[in-house]
């Protein structure tokens, strides 16, 4: 079993609709981060979370840290949307050193 | 330029044979990470540098690979003995902080592709 395991693994939408994508880690983190990956590589962090929901534009983030879950939500999706998502928890302390450990992606297609 | 650099964008190279791949960090970032990502998956965490340091390096697979920040600002990964399983993406990541809430954002190169015949 993964530590990180996100859902779906591919979710195809229409144009305008409410898109959520899930995470659940079972690891203990100091924070999380949610990325969106575009074709050719490129890793762009949408938002940083430890506690609570951040909103930036038409995206949402929340995290239950008892629960161990996060959900990025998409409001009125556009095709610019389309691109992998990649839930990212971190693991470590300043200390002992601080690293990633990533979810598998989900692939997102939003269609005209 | 401003962002994360890697170079080569892309490698290809034969079974057996040495490669190494470059990361030049945003400036003034301390904190640096190598990653690798294989087609379709997440990608893996291979090492973690604080300035000149190693903080980390449990992600590394074996002793073929080996990274070096030598002046605490450009990084080498550098992979002996090259392998076809050793292909992928290799992702460089630097922050101004370690990467802990509240601190410094994590920016992202774009990758070096590296191809193993």
């Amino acid at each position: 079993k993964n530590e990180v395991e996100q859902s779906p693994q591919n979710l195809t939408a229409q144009e305008g609709e409410f898109i959520t994508i899930n995470c659940s880690y079972s690891v203990g983190i100091s924070a999380l981060h949610w990325l969106q990956q575009h074709p050719g590589g490129g890793i762009v962090s949408l938002f940083m979370l430890s506690s609570g929901k951040k909103k930036h534009g038409r995206l949402i983030a929340t995290i239950n840290i008892q629960e161990k879950h996060s959900s990025l939500h998409i409001t009125a999706s556009h095709p610019r949307d389309s691109a992998v998502y990649i839930c990212a928890v971190v693991v470590g302390t300043e200390t002992s050193g601080s690293r990633l450990t990533f979810g598998e992606g989900t692939q997102l297609t939003v269609n005209p | 330029g401003a962002g994360v650099s890697q170079t080569p964008s892309n490698k290809v190279t034969e079974k057996g044979k040495y490669v190494e791949l470059r990361c030049d960090p945003i400036s003034g970032h301390t904190a640096l990470y190598w990653y690798r990502q294989s087609l379709g998956q997440g990608p893996e965490f291979l090492i973690y540098f604080q300035g000149t340091g190693a903080a980390d390096d449990s992600g590394l697979p074996n002793d073929r690979f080996f990274a070096v920040r030598p002046e605490g600002s450009v990084s080498t990964l550098k992979i002996q003995r090259t392998e076809r399983g050793d292909s992928a993406v290799y992702l460089c990541a630097s922050s101004q902080k370690p990467v802990l809430p509240n601190t410094g954002e994590l920016f992202f190169g774009e990758g070096s592709r590296l191809t193993v015949l």
